[in-house]
């Protein structure tokens, strides 16, 4: 059974950077895409980017400048950085598993309330 | 970026009753190649992550019970709860896969009458 523990700062100001973290407990990690999807508050999903333990990334066209997904597999962990933040990205964020390489989440983290406001 | 529209934002069933949300993508999700339809639905409750429910559009996942099913190919997809249960008013999302960015519904709320 996989876990995934998320951890990073939940306020923030205009302009700095967010930095999360997910660890992942049980299961395979090589042989997942790791994915990070944040939801504003009393608003829909939106998919941020995705890595697999290559590090290969795929990020989501508007925010590809101020985003990046790392990986450290001895850690089984990968992270997400986000910078310039503006109180539009202010959301709950989640990391997530994606099964094998399809694009489709079957474990989630248990979500960060980041809150961005001077 | 593919478009994922649900209708209706929300409905109220009664218990007991059958619940349908519909989804509709702007791009086919559907490969040739293999015949799959790229489209999961999740469930949200407040205050806990998603869950996945189905994916390539009609495969229930380990757990899920068999009142929930997918239906659908191409851009046109449907989630059915056949007998709503209580435990089931949550928020629903359709999400496709397809093509990056992975993109999803806007989501339909589900009560009880």
């Amino acid at each position: 059974q996989v876990q995934l523990l998320q951890w990073g700062a939940g306020l923030l100001k205009p302009s700095e950077t967010l930095s999360l973290t997910c660890a992942v407990y049980g299961g395979s990690f090589s042989g997942h895409y790791w994915s990070w999807i944040r939801q504003p508050p009393g608003k829909g999903l939106e998919w941020i980017g995705q890595i697999n333990h290559g590090g290969s990334t795929n990020y989501k066209p508007s925010l590809k400048s101020r985003v990046a997904i790392s990986v450290d597999t001895s850690k089984n962990q990968f992270s997400l950085t986000l910078t310039s933040l503006t109180a539009a990205d202010t959301a709950v964020y989640y990391c997530a598993r994606i099964r094998d390489s399809y694009g489709f989440v079957d474990s989630w983290g248990q979500g960060t309330l980041v809150t961005v406001s001077s | 970026d593919i478009v994922m529209t649900q209708s209706p934002d929300s409905l109220a069933v009664s218990l007991g009753e059958r619940a349908t949300i519909n989804c509709k993508s702007s791009h086919s999700v559907l490969n040739s190649t293999n015949n799959k339809s790229y489209l999961a639905w999740y469930q949200q409750k407040p205050g806990q992550p998603p869950k996945l429910l189905i994916y390539w559009a009609s495969t229930r996942e380990s757990g899920v019970p068999d009142r929930f099913s997918g239906s659908g190919s191409e851009t046109d997809f449907t989630l059915t709860i056949s007998s709503l249960q209580a435990e089931d008013v949550a928020v629903y999302y359709c999400q496709q896969y397809y093509s990056t960015p992975f993109t999803f519904g806007g989501g339909t709320k589900v009560e009880i009458k």
